[in-house]
């Protein structure tokens, strides 16, 4: 049972450097979402998709983009890396349309370092 | 923003010890879910609860929607070393206001 798989897991970038973070889901769930774990901050949530080629901002967007690839991937890309996004991203997928209450199901998370 | 208030922020318990913690909110949720975070890895659901008054078990842990459905409760019994890790609450508010918020964690610490 694989869930969500994020790749890699574990990355350091030099300031300016770009990186796709990868993840795929294979419950055939709809809505999938990228988060960031900060010391003391929880999780926030940085942009999900409700479907197959939508996507939409969260709360922390700036710095980043996403693709949603098919059903079961959903990429998220640093365009130039800055040290204040060091941090450990999960991927999440949930049955169903976003707005529901459905749970989250989350990836083991990718550790970025910038440095 | 963040919306869920849980606390404590962290605990240190001795193995055998019973634990609780909460999750506030000065909004209605409609779901009411408790995750943990083991070292190194993602969240883990515990327990979902959608109704207000709700209790739900999962072996030794205990949860519970409040019934003003502004806070949550969990409870884990007999705690043992592998109970250490974060526990987060998260809560959704409804169809037309979307997204999951998540509480800040707890962090808990159980010494053998």
């Amino acid at each position: 049972n694989a869930g969500v798989t994020q790749t890699p897991k574990f990355q350091v970038l030099k300031t300016g450097q770009s990186m796709t973070l990868q993840c795929a889901q294979d419950m055939n769930h709809n809505s999938m979402y990228w988060y960031r774990q900060d010391p003391g901050m929880g999780l926030r949530l940085i942009y999900y998709s409700a479907s197959e080629g939508t996507t939409d901002k969260g709360e922390v967007p700036n710095g980043y983009n996403v693709s949603r690839l098919n059903k079961r991937e959903f990429s998220l890309r640093l365009e130039s890396a800055a040290p204040s996004q060091t941090s450990v991203y999960f991927c999440a997928s949930s049955e169903g349309s976003w707005y529901s209450n459905q749970p989250q199901h989350f990836g083991d998370g990718t550790r970025l370092s910038i440095l | 923003g963040q919306q869920l208030n849980q606390s404590p922020q962290s605990m240190f318990i001795q193995e055998g010890e019973d634990v609780s913690m909460n999750c506030t909110s000065s909004s209605i949720f409609n779901t009411w879910l408790w995750y943990k975070q083991d070292p190194g890895e993602g969240p883990v659901l515990l327990i979902a609860l959608y109704k207000a008054g709700e209790l739900t078990s999962n072996g030794r842990l205990t949860a519970q929607f409040g019934i003003t459905r502004k806070d949550s409760f969990l409870n884990i019994s007999a705690s043992i070393p592998s109970d250490v890790g974060i526990y987060f609450c998260a809560g959704h508010r409804g169809s037309t206001l979307g997204r999951l918020y998540f509480g800040r964690g707890t962090q808990l610490t159980v010494w053998p």
